[in-house]
């Protein structure tokens, strides 16, 4: 079955950092690129970032850019995501999100069940 | 980057057909075929439903579509079922790398 699992979502304060991981299976996880996809209770999607199968190419949202830094661990099938000076708005549920095939048509194929981080004092 | 515009709700009868549109600009939407579309459950995560605008992937039923005209694109769904009941997204490509949702369309079958 393919799939992806998030973990490492809690309570943290304003400013804080949290890392965010994906444990990938049932798929060849060094053939695709991973998105990081954040929803705000009871709203929308929003995109927060990218990164290619190598690892070599990562992209954020502007909101997210010089905070956040998106990794992987091909060899653990792991994806991750470092969360630094968080942000009481960037309280949600974080989906770790699959690019399908092939990664230019840019669109996620496989959703995880999310994580959940709430930025509070 | 704004947010592509959705309507907030839509709703239809079961077997009546629905249409929600996605507006954006012609920097995302109008630039690129890269449209998909996602569909939530309350509690779920989302599902992709249509990809490339048109695209379905396997098991998705064909009662739903999707269509793009200039800066808009719109999905259509057919034949409505009780089980179609649920929030619908869109998204797109936006150059420099980035994508960017739509705000979301509840769709409630009456």
């Amino acid at each position: 079955e393919v799939r992806v699992v998030e973990s490492g979502g809690g309570l943290v304060q304003p400013g804080g950092s949290l890392r965010l991981s994906c444990a990938a299976s049932g798929f060849t996880f060094s053939s695709y690129w991973m998105n990081w996809v954040r929803q705000v209770p009871g709203q929308g999607l929003v995109w927060v970032s990218r990164i290619d199968a190598d690892g070599n190419i990562a992209d954020y949202a502007d909101s997210v850019k010089g905070r956040f830094t998106v990794s992987r661990d091909n060899a653990k099938n792991t994806l991750y995501l470092q969360m630094n000076s968080l942000r009481v708005e960037e309280t949600g549920v974080y989906y770790c999100v699959r690019v399908g095939l092939p990664y230019y048509f840019y669109y996620m194929d496989v959703w995880g069940e999310g994580t959940t981080v709430t930025v509070s004092s | 980057q704004s947010a592509l515009t959705q309507p907030p709700s839509a709703s239809g009868s079961p077997g009546q057909s629905v249409t929600i549109s996605c507006t954006g600009t012609s920097s995302d939407i109008g630039a690129y075929n890269y449209v998909s579309w996602y569909q939530q459950h309350p509690g779920k995560a989302p599902k992709l439903i249509i990809y490339v605008v048109n695209r379905r992937p396997s098991g998705v039923p064909d009662r739903f579509s999707g269509s793009k005209s200039d800066n808009t694109a719109s999905l259509t769904v057919s034949g409505l079922q009780t089980e179609d009941e649920a929030d619908y997204y869109c998204t797109s490509f936006a150059g420099n790398n980035k994508l960017i949702f739509g705000g979301g369309t509840k769709l409630t079958v009456l």
